[in-house]
């Protein structure tokens, strides 16, 4: 079954230090992975796509089949990171949808 | 519009009462989702609709919950009989195909009393 696990529920890091949420897939085939970002007050939008291999506010994410993995990081964290991260998996399938993980909220401590 | 809406923003509707929330996506869009986010939890997901089709209603906690699609276009969650643990914020979202980026509406909190 296709599925995403963010492990962590809350990320707390100190402003100037390297973030990195985690996010690993279950999924038989080529997946497209994306993380999506909710600040507070706001609507929930993409962050970033691992196919267009950007660097979107300071993050990135790499793709590794080898762990099935798709970890969003930032070398040095600025208090407006503080945000709801959402990891989500286009899934191929008999009713192809994009299948969310159960989000991981971040805090940037001053 | 430019974006996704959604309507109400609010609704405190009293238990057992039936409600009915509306989603309007974005104009060409295809896929319509809709998602449940309950206080402190993430996105649990609902309903999928390619078109007027839904190809996965999975996600649906019961036989109160129902959606629909027409033209299309605009969709409509009903939540028959609700229950105090149906309170929580519904979103919905559309994408162009069903793998591209999804774009979501603000959302419609629904509080059961």
């Amino acid at each position: 079954a296709q599925r995403v696990t963010q492990p962590e529920k809350l990320l707390s890091v100190f402003k100037g230090a390297p973030v990195e949420l985690k996010c690993n897939y279950s999924y038989s085939g080529s997946p497209e992975l994306f993380w999506y970002v909710q600040y507070s007050r706001q609507r929930l939008q993409l962050l970033l796509r691992h196919i267009s291999r950007e660097s979107i506010k300071g993050f990135t994410a790499d793709l590794n089949k080898g762990e099935t993995s798709f970890h969003l990081k930032k070398p040095f964290a600025q208090e407006e990171d503080s945000a709801m991260y959402y990891c989500a998996l286009a899934s191929y399938s008999s009713a192809s949808k994009i299948i969310f993980g159960s989000g991981t909220r971040l805090s940037i401590r001053p | 519009g430019a974006g996704v809406s959604q309507s109400p923003s609010n609704k405190v509707t009293e238990k057992g009462k039936d409600v009915e929330l509306r989603c309007d996506p974005i104009s060409g869009h295809t896929a319509l989702y809709w998602y449940r986010q309950s206080l402190g939890q993430g996105l649990e997901f609902l309903i999928y609709f390619q078109g007027n089709s839904a190809p996965d209603k999975s996600g649906l906690p019961s036989d109160r919950f129902s959606a629909e699609r027409t033209g299309g276009s605009v969709s409509t969650l009903t939540i028959q009989r609700t229950q105090q643990e149906d309170s929580a914020v519904y979103l919905c979202a559309s994408s162009f195909e069903w793998n591209t980026e999804a774009f979501f509406g603000q959302g419609t909190r629904l509080t059961v009393v």
